[in-house]
């Protein structure tokens, strides 16, 4: 069984550009989050969606997070603009359903804003 | 909300000794405890959780927690430290009902010596 697959795995961009992250789940997990990991902290969940709809993205700053997961497969995470605090690991998990299931891990995407 | 903290940012053993690190939660219900392992430039894998049966959960590459309410904690232990061990570790809670997410801990770096 293929795992979460992510990409690209490092990116460096400058301060307010733009950046896009890539993921696509375990085949037939309904349900997709994204990570943020700053460097020394436990991930921070981002958004987390149930098929193609967003259950949570308290956590999302909106004014420059933006992310879509279309036919409720693969999904993609944007920053626009970046900002220096942005830097990070940005992962990608998967389950089953919402409910009590393992979350299976993306490698992540090590983001570097300058 | 309910959040763990991890005591320890660093904990360094000697390959053969008692790995001991330690999770304490705050959790105003019976909670959902998982323990994580990173890998340097990989995603988090499941060590073991904690479901409110047993209070002690055996997981993955020996290692085990102990649920106990009265302490609030869920420490990971694994008898025999081997180098591979090396790592970072995360104790994770599961938080909300009818949508549920993770909350995880700043995480322990495990250094192992020859």
């Amino acid at each position: 069984e293929a795992g979460v697959a992510q990409s690209p795995r490092y990116k460096i961009i400058e301060k307010r550009q733009s950046v896009a992250f890539w993921c696509n789940p375990i085949s037939g997990h309904a349900t997709l989050y994204w990570y943020q990991q700053i460097l020394g902290q436990g991930p921070k969940l981002l958004i987390q969606f149930q098929n193609n709809g967003v259950v949570d993205d308290s956590q999302l700053p909106k004014d420059r997070f933006s992310a879509e997961r279309l036919k409720g497969v693969d999904s993609t995470l944007k920053i626009q603009p970046a900002k220096l605090e942005d830097s990070a690991v940005y992962l990608c998990a998967s389950s089953l359903e919402q409910g009590f299931y393992e979350q299976y891990f993306g490698p992540g995407t090590r983001l570097t804003v300058t | 909300a309910q959040s763990v903290t991890q005591l320890g940012s660093h904990v360094s053993v000697s390959e053969g000794a008692l790995v001991l690190l330690r999770c304490n939660y705050s959790s105003s219900v019976p909670p959902y405890l998982f323990w994580y392992v990173q890998y340097p430039n990989q995603g988090l894998q499941l060590l073991l959780k904690y479901t409110s049966a047993a209070t002690l959960v055996k997981g993955i590459n020996g290692f085990e927690a102990e649920f106990k309410k009265s302490e609030t904690s869920f420490h990971l232990t694994k008898p025999s430290a081997h180098m591979s061990d090396a790592a970072e570790y995360f104790c994770a809670v599961k938080e909300g009902t009818g949508f549920q997410k993770l909350v995880f801990g700043t995480g322990t770096r495990l250094l192992v010596s020859p």
